[in-house]
């Protein structure tokens, strides 16, 4: 049980375009989700915390302009990154928890390289 | 906001050795202090999770020790093996209205040599 799927795997997209990725509890309702991004070599560092049905919350630095958060149902939030560029080349990672206090659960992560 | 200070940044273990991870956190711990696994190019993955109403807690090879008093748990691997290598990083809760957020160690990339 607690498994976290994300979609895609690895995206390699031109400067300016926009990217989707998805965040899926297969067996679990996550009522919250964590987005981090995570450089190599280092730490996650958490991007933004979303509840489903209400908007995200993010981290001080993070752009909400930039990195959408939809969470829109109990299994699933979505990342755009909107109008990529190199510097937001990262591996992103989404992680699901079922109710405050409980164990978060990670996804497989997304490798993102924009061009 | 919460600290979290992880030591040492590298370790190298011989096979069937123990490893040692340590963690030290700043401020009042409320839910679950959890361990994490990750692999290359791979999410991190739940290894073991102590909550702090407990000292100690074994799975398998590996141990949390928590001194609450002291602030700081480490992470005990026993009989260490090849496949043990990996990025390990502790995590604690950020406190206050954070609804659960952790903030993660710096990471300790681990060796095991065969």
């Amino acid at each position: 049980g607690a498994v976290v799927s994300q979609h895609p795997s690895r995206v390699i997209c031109k400067s300016g375009t926009s990217v989707k990725i998805e965040c899926r509890s297969l067996d679990f309702q996550a009522t919250t989700m964590f987005w981090y991004r995570q450089f190599p070599k280092q730490s996650l560092m958490l991007m933004a915390t979303s509840n489903e049905g209400s908007k995200a919350t993010y981290e001080q630095g993070v752009e909400k302009d930039k990195f959408l958060i939809n969470h829109a149902s109990l299994t699933l939030s979505t990342l755009t990154v909107t109008s990529a560029h190199p510097e937001d080349s990262s591996f992103y990672i989404c992680s699901a928890r079922r109710a405050v206090g409980e164990t978060q659960y990670f996804g497989p992560g997304t490798r993102l390289l924009v061009l | 906001q919460q600290q979290v200070k992880q030591s040492p940044q590298s370790l190298i273990v011989q096979k069937g050795g123990i490893s040692i991870i340590n963690c030290a956190y700043e401020n009042t711990a409320f839910d679950y202090f959890p361990w994490y696994q990750q692999f290359p190019g791979k999410g991190p993955a739940l290894l073991i999770a102590i909550r702090p109403d407990v000292s100690e807690k074994k799975e398998g090879r590996f141990t949390i020790s928590f001194n609450k008093s002291a602030k700081q748990f480490s992470l005990h691997i026993m009989d260490s093996q090849p496949g043990d290598s990996a990025t390990y990083f502790c995590a604690a809760p950020a406190g206050g209205t954070s609804y659960g957020k952790l903030t993660f160690g710096q990471g300790t990339i681990l060796t095991v040599h065969p």
